[in-house]
């Protein structure tokens, strides 16, 4: 299994701000990713962090939304650009060891935009 | 794509059992998840099917038919903890082999 920490666990933002999310895992992994559960839904895949090139975004989000670092195998960061009240989710970080097993997620960072 | 369905509310009673269904559609199947989660909390891995066939966990088992496009997670009795939406997820290989939830179900239980 794996310990995954994630900062801010919750935050109150403006519209038209930027936040940037960390996550860190207690030990080395392949694969790291960023999801988003909007109020009352299920998981939606953001992108997935890699390691020293540019993340892989799923269809409908984009880089300039939301940049997303990974600068080794223990710790990223998803940054939430320029915010409007529809940013408003949770965001969660997960991690899959080995790779293609279960999912571990973090417990999510609450984002309300205002 | 990807295409996954579950109810979205159940209501059960302790100690009862109550099973949860989840129908999927995907162009890559590489195995089917059962994750619980609680209200402000992260999703807590529960099952794994790959193969067709029950898994059994303690109180928890799942059944997967890949002919169908379906699973199940079946819950023994039930607790008043187990009050919690469960979600169910497909990975893809198609592409990256990424893992798609479906909406998850709410499951109240009352005494």
């Amino acid at each position: 299994s794996a310990v995954i920490s994630q900062k801010p666990s919750r935050d109150i933002c403006q519209r038209g701000t930027s936040l940037t999310i960390q996550c860190q895992v207690d030990s080395q992994v392949t694969m790291m990713f960023w999801y988003r559960q909007q109020p009352g839904q299920s998981l939606t895949l953001i992108a997935t962090a890699n390691q020293g090139s540019e993340a892989t975004y799923e269809s409908g989000f984009v880089i300039d939304k939301f940049p997303i670092s990974r600068p080794n195998l223990t710790f990223s960061t998803l940054t939430v650009s320029n915010m409007s009240p529809e940013d408003s989710s949770i965001y969660l970080c997960s991690v899959e060891i080995p790779l293609n097993t279960e999912a571990f997620f973090g417990q999510g960072t609450r984002l309300t935009v205002v | 794509g990807q295409n996954i369905d579950q109810p979205t509310e159940m209501t059960a009673t302790e100690g009862a059992i109550v099973q949860i269904n989840c129908t999927y559609q995907t162009s890559g199947f590489n195995g089917l998840f059962w994750y619980q989660q609680h209200a402000g909390e992260a999703p807590t891995f529960l099952s794994y099917n790959v193969l067709d066939g029950l898994e059994e966990k303690g109180r928890f088992s799942s059944f997967l038919s890949r002919s169908k496009g379906y699973s199940y997670l079946l819950l023994k009795e039930l607790q008043m903890k187990d009050s919690a939406s469960y979600l169910c997820a497909v990975r893809d290989q198609t592409g990256a082999n990424n893992l798609f939830f479906g909406t998850g179900t709410r499951l109240t239980v009352i005494p």
